[in-house]
């Protein structure tokens, strides 16, 4: 099978501007996962889809949002980019239907520098 | 809430000797746990869980973990290091649902960096 898959992998984008990420789950998985990764604040939580519907938030301001669509491919937006959002931000995608028990599998990440 | 803690940023081990990456929890119902590794300029990668059951789990490429409830601890380990196990180690956890707790994603500590010396 294919693993998870994130385009674009890297991305610059200037402060004020929005940006969508995209992310594919390996086939068969209809949970998906949401992170960023940074240096000083390590591996933080988004939000995590299953069946379209978000089942869980982190504690992130709403200029971050995503969606999954029927077919279980995932977006997320982030509007009114700020210099603070540069990050890896990484999608995993889980078989287990949302009850969280199931390992996730993570794609390789898209890096994204606001300037 | 749930947090995880991985006090040690770096861990040095001789190859050949014993590892351990130390990981402690809380969460307010019953525990999920996992143990991820990350090589540099790749993905998280999946090396074991513990969801219900035996407290030995056994992982990918030998490392093994024990769930300690009394201690809230999920140590990681292996018997006999390699210099290939030289990579970033995540622990992570999330609140079992309908254990008490709440419906949060999964939340991972800071990551320890793990350095096998020839």
């Amino acid at each position: 099978k294919a693993g998870v898959t994130q385009t674009p992998r890297y991305l610059i984008k200037t402060r004020g501007q929005q940006v969508t990420l995209s992310c594919s789950p390996i086939s068969g998985h209809r949970s998906v996962s949401w992170y960023q990764q940074t240096p000083g604040q390590g591996l933080q939580f988004l939000f995590e889809y299953f069946s379209e519907t978000q089942r869980n938030k982190g504690n992130f301001p709403g200029r971050f949002s995503g969606r999954q669509f029927s077919n279980s491919r995932s977006e997320m937006n982030v509007s009114t980019l700020e210099l603070g959002d540069s990050a890896l931000y990484l999608c995993a995608s889980s078989f287990t239907p949302g009850q969280g028990a199931g390992e996730q599998y993570f794609g390789p990440g898209t890096r994204l520098t606001v300037t | 809430a749930q947090s995880v803690a991985q006090p040690e940023d770096q861990v040095n081990v001789a190859e050949g000797n014993p590892l351990t990456v130390k990981c402690t929890y809380s969460v307010s119902g019953n525990p999920y746990l996992f143990w991820y590794v990350q090589y540099p300029n790749r993905g998280l990668q999946f090396l074991l869980k513990y969801i219900t059951g035996d407290n030995l789990v056994k992982g990918s490429y030998g490392f093994e973990a024990e769930f300690n409830k009394s201690q809230t601890s999920f140590h990681l380990k292996k018997p006999s290091a390699l210099v290939s196990d030289s990579a970033l180690y995540f622990c992570a956890v999330r609140d079992a649902p309908y254990s008490g707790g709440g419906a949060d994603g999964l939340t991972f500590g800071k990551g320890t960096h793990l350095i096998i010396q020839p």
